[in-house]
């Protein structure tokens, strides 16, 4: 069956980089996502990686996928206290329109 | 575009209380979802539609109906509300396998 296992939470000073993981089971996932969800609100695509591709690069933020250990990560160069949220990693499979989510990683930024 | 949205933003029943939760694209998206959202459980699917007349069940169905007689409508209607259903619901939609376009969310509350 498909599951999507993050880290709960993750704590960073403001100017560090952070690095989020992810790891998932189904072999057959065809792009991976990235979300970012602030209190209260709905969830915002952040980027996507295709299941083809070891890296994708956007601004501050780095992709990375082994698609042998089935791993994917977010790097936040140079965090701000407005990157603090909850970040959430999704897969979807081949064939599916649906996505399937991890539990999400609690991401705070201290000055 | 208003991109997807849902109506209400919050809504308060009692146990045992019929509901229905509105979701509107005007994308012209072929796929819409419903998803749930509860605490340390990241998103879970509930229904799925890839069509006007099409429909199918997610990951946790029970106690929920959709129903889609339009492109662009994908309404969830509540039977019989329980404390169980207190979540934050989630509406989103898309084209194809592209990536998927979320509504601002409806807080329920069931007491």
């Amino acid at each position: 069956g498909e599951d999507v296992e993050q880290s709960l939470f993750l704590s960073v000073r403001e100017g560090d980089s952070s690095v989020i993981n992810c790891t998932y089971t189904d072999s057959s996932s065809t792009y991976l996502y990235w979300y970012k969800q602030e209190p209260g609100a709905g969830l915002q695509l952040l980027t996507y990686i295709f299941s083809n591709m070891d890296m994708k690069q956007d601004q501050r933020l780095t992709v990375l996928l082994n698609k042998k250990d089935k791993h994917l990560s977010l790097r936040i160069a140079d965090t701000q206290t407005g990157d603090s949220a909850i970040y959430f990693c999704a897969e979807r499979t081949s064939g599916y329109s649906t996505l399937t989510f991890g539990k999400g990683t609690m991401l705070l930024v201290s000055p | 575009n208003a991109g997807v949205t849902q109506t209400p933003k919050f809504q308060v029943l009692k146990t045992g209380q019929s509901m229905t939760l509105q979701c509107a694209q005007d994308m012209n998206h072929e796929y819409m979802s419903w998803y749930r959202q509860d605490p340390g459980m990241g998103l879970r699917l509930i229904h799925y539609s890839v069509g006007a007349g099409i429909t199918d069940q997610g990951e946790v169905p029970n106690g929920y109906n959709v129903s889609r007689s339009t492109t662009e409508d994908f309404p969830l209607r509540l039977l019989s509300a329980a404390p169980s259903q207190t979540s934050v619901y989630f509406c989103a939609s898309s084209l194809g396998t592209s990536e998927q376009y979320f509504g601002p969310g409806t807080r329920l509350t069931v007491t």
